[in-house]
């Protein structure tokens, strides 16, 4: 079965970029999506399709996906942005998530 | 408002059932595919299943194969998941999600999720 690899954990400073990055095999060739869940919430879709950004989520956010690593990027971090981050394929009509990644800014 | 309802969650002893429901407002239901995804207490997402615009065809995760089945009633605007013969490890919050348009997509909606709990 397809196997998503996320960082446990990324810490950025205020202001500065962060990136969290979600290994798999060949995933370049995939669509990668990212969700935001902040404690007590549902999910949230913040990056679709590798790199596309969903009405509402600011243009701080962006995406990349290439060889066998896909990253979300976070520019110019902000206490908000504080959350746990997912990314999803698909593969072969299953659905895969990675293990989430939480975010700190300090 | 595009809105995902879940209820039907609980307490249920192991080896028990459960239905759990989603209600859909707010868009064309019967237009997009929808899935059933899970967390379990302090963890992570798990996907666990999906269901075509009109039921033709449904996908699942191993661990819940024969034991669960998904269902939709699209005149109803409702998404449904028949879990049977429950085990400790399947007690998560479970949300219902919508798919993007494009098949196989992003979830772009998500319910507030109902819990489920399996303890004797």
């Amino acid at each position: 079965s397809y196997e998503l690899t996320q960082p446990l954990s990324v810490s950025v400073a205020l202001g500065q970029t962060a990136r969290i990055t979600c290994g798999g095999n060949n995933i370049g060739s995939k669509n990668v999506h990212w969700y935001q869940q902040k404690p007590g919430q549902a999910p949230v879709l913040a990056i679709y399709r590798d790199s596309n950004r969903p009405s509402g989520i600011p243009e701080r956010f962006s995406g990349s996906n290439s060889g066998n690593t896909a990253t979300l990027t976070i520019s110019r971090a902000q206490a908000g942005d504080e959350a746990d981050y997912y990314c999803q394929v698909w593969d072969s009509n299953t659905g895969v998530f990675g293990g989430g990644t939480k975010l700190t800014v300090l | 408002e595009v809105q995902l309802v879940e209820s039907g969650g609980g307490l249920v002893q192991p080896g028990g059932s459960l239905r759990l429901s989603c209600t859909a407002s707010g868009f064309t239901f019967n237009s997009y595919w929808m899935s059933w995804v899970r967390q379990a207490p302090g963890k992570g997402l798990e996907w666990v299943a999906k269901i075509k615009q009109d039921g033709s065809e449904k996908y699942y995760v191993d661990s819940v194969k024969g034991r669960f089945t998904i269902s939709r009633d699209n005149a109803k605007n409702s998404l449904y998941l028949q879990m049977n013969s429950l085990r400790v490890e399947d007690t998560a919050m479970y949300y219902c999600a919508r798919e993007e348009w494009l098949h196989p997509g992003a979830f772009d909606i998500w319910g507030q999720g109902t819990m489920v709990t399996v303890s004797s």
